[in-house]
């Protein structure tokens, strides 16, 4: 079946550093895959996606790309600020009848420290 | 503003109790979903819903039931038959089946 393992945290930064959240899955067809974050005490919100592979996401300052070859879809950002201190889930949704089904990852704890 | 609302925020169950979360959204989405997450895990698909009246189990559903009698609104009722309620419970809409899933605020279950 499909999964999503993504780096274990928590991950500690300081402002300005450059971030790097690592994802791989494991699936068959062509899934979207997709970074949710979560605020402490929220819900998910839809950070951003990739439909088909070499797309890639972006949203905030934050990007990925889904890599095929390798089956990946790395978290990046430039440079973190404080705020975005939260839990980084990566998801794919499976493919063909079952392309409803998100798969997430356990999530990374990123602190953001000033 | 168009959204997803879930209430209550915080909810407390007594054993051998039935208690039921609410869900309700405002962007003319066809399908629903539940979802629990346990401390350090992803989420995990309790039950969805495709269209009005139709719904279908997810990989935990034992211990749970769910209706949907209105589009906007996807009620999960956790039954006593759930040994292990305390999680938090999140809903999510999508335009259809196909297509992003967009997450409420949660509801954070607890056991007295």
């Amino acid at each position: 079946g499909n999964s999503v393992t993504q780096m274990e945290g928590p991950v500690t930064l300081s402002e300005e550093a450059f971030l790097t959240i690592n994802c791989t899955y494991t699936a068959t067809g062509y899934p979207s895959l997709f970074w949710y974050v979560q605020y402490p005490g929220e819900g998910l919100q839809l950070l951003l996606k990739a439909t088909k592979a070499d797309d890639k996401g972006s949203n905030k300052g934050f990007e990925a790309t889904y890599r095929k070859e390798t089956t990946s879809f790395h978290l990046e950002k430039g440079s973190v600020q404080v705020s975005d201190s939260a839990v980084y889930f990566c998801a794919l949704s499976g493919s063909g009848g079952s392309n409803y089904k998100l798969t997430f990852g356990k999530g990374t704890l990123l602190t953001v420290n000033p | 503003d168009g959204g997803i609302t879930q209430s209550p925020k915080y909810l407390f169950r007594k054993e051998g109790q039935n208690v039921t979360l609410s869900c309700e959204q405002n962007l003319n989405h066809d399908a629903m979903y539940w979802y629990r997450q346990d401390p350090g895990q992803g989420l995990r698909l309790i039950y969805y819903s495709q269209i009005v009246n139709d719904f279908q189990k997810g990989d935990i559903a034992e211990g749970y039931s769910v209706s949907r009698e209105k589009k906007e609104s996807f009620p999960l009722t956790v039954t006593s038959a759930q040994k292990n309620p305390t999680a938090f419970y999140l809903c999510a809409s999508s335009s259809d089946i196909q297509e992003t899933q967009y997450f409420g605020p949660g509801t954070r279950l607890l056991v007295l």
